[in-house]
């Protein structure tokens, strides 16, 4: 089963929205798409999830595609304290098994 | 809640060696997993259980043994430690079917790094 594809890095400038892209062209119809980022020396932690619809929380926004194929987390204003990991991944409806890619670091400058 | 625990935070072995790597949580959760984490890489899953008695292999299980008994515990046993499997290991839990079959977010633990020489 084909993991999600990243760009390696990203880079901000504080207080802007970073766009955060995933494709996940294999997706099946009960498989949800996860966010989790990591900092150094931490474990991962989890931002966001949706199915099909966008999702909102109070750390990002979550678009995903109509045809599910990709997605977006959408940081809405940058902090030096989101300088993380941040992994995309599909997580099967019927297994809840995560299956991590290699994740994109982003930078945020100040 | 203390959430997610994990003992020890370090630990140091030699080829040969067995150890098992404690993992607890209080939250009830039915949901428990085990990754690793090389350096500048992605975390892989080892073993993962849906619920107390059940476990089934992750993506990298070789090497590896873990059980069940309870709600609130999820050990890793390293049967026999080789210098591959040098890692920092997480253990994360989470609610489990809500509606729809989604899963809800995983609390992971802060880690054990571990060192085979």
């Amino acid at each position: 089963d084909a993991k999600t594809t990243q760009p390696n890095s990203m880079e901000s400038n504080e207080e802007e929205p970073v766009h955060l892209p995933c494709n996940h062209s294999t997706i099946s119809g009960t498989d949800y798409i996860h966010w989790y980022r990591q900092l150094p020396s931490q474990g991962p932690e989890y931002v966001i999830h949706g199915l099909t619809s966008n999702v909102n929380n109070r750390m990002a926004s979550l678009a995903i595609a109509e045809d599910r194929k990709s997605s977006t987390l959408i940081l809405h204003r940058a902090t030096l304290r989101d300088a993380a990991v941040y992994y995309c991944i599909k997580v099967s409806g019927n297994t809840g098994k995560l299956i991590f890619g290699q994740g994109t670091t982003l930078q945020v400058k100040p | 809640n203390a959430g997610v625990t994990q003992t020890p935070k370090f630990q140091v072995l030699k080829t040969g060696q067995s150890m098992t790597l404690q993992c607890a949580q209080d939250m009830n959760h039915e949901y428990m997993s085990w990754y690793r984490q090389d350096p500048g890489m992605g975390l892989r899953l080892i073993h993962y259980s849906v619920g107390a008695g059940i476990t089934d292999q992750g993506e990298v299980p070789n090497g590896y043994n873990v059980s069940r008994s309870t709600t609130e515990d999820f050990p890793l046993r390293l049967l026999s430690a080789a210098p591959s499997q040098t890692s920092v290991y997480f253990c994360a839990s989470s609610y489990s079917g809500t509606s729809g079959g989604a899963f809800d977010e995983q609390f992971f633990g802060p880690g054990t790094r571990l060192t085979v020489l």
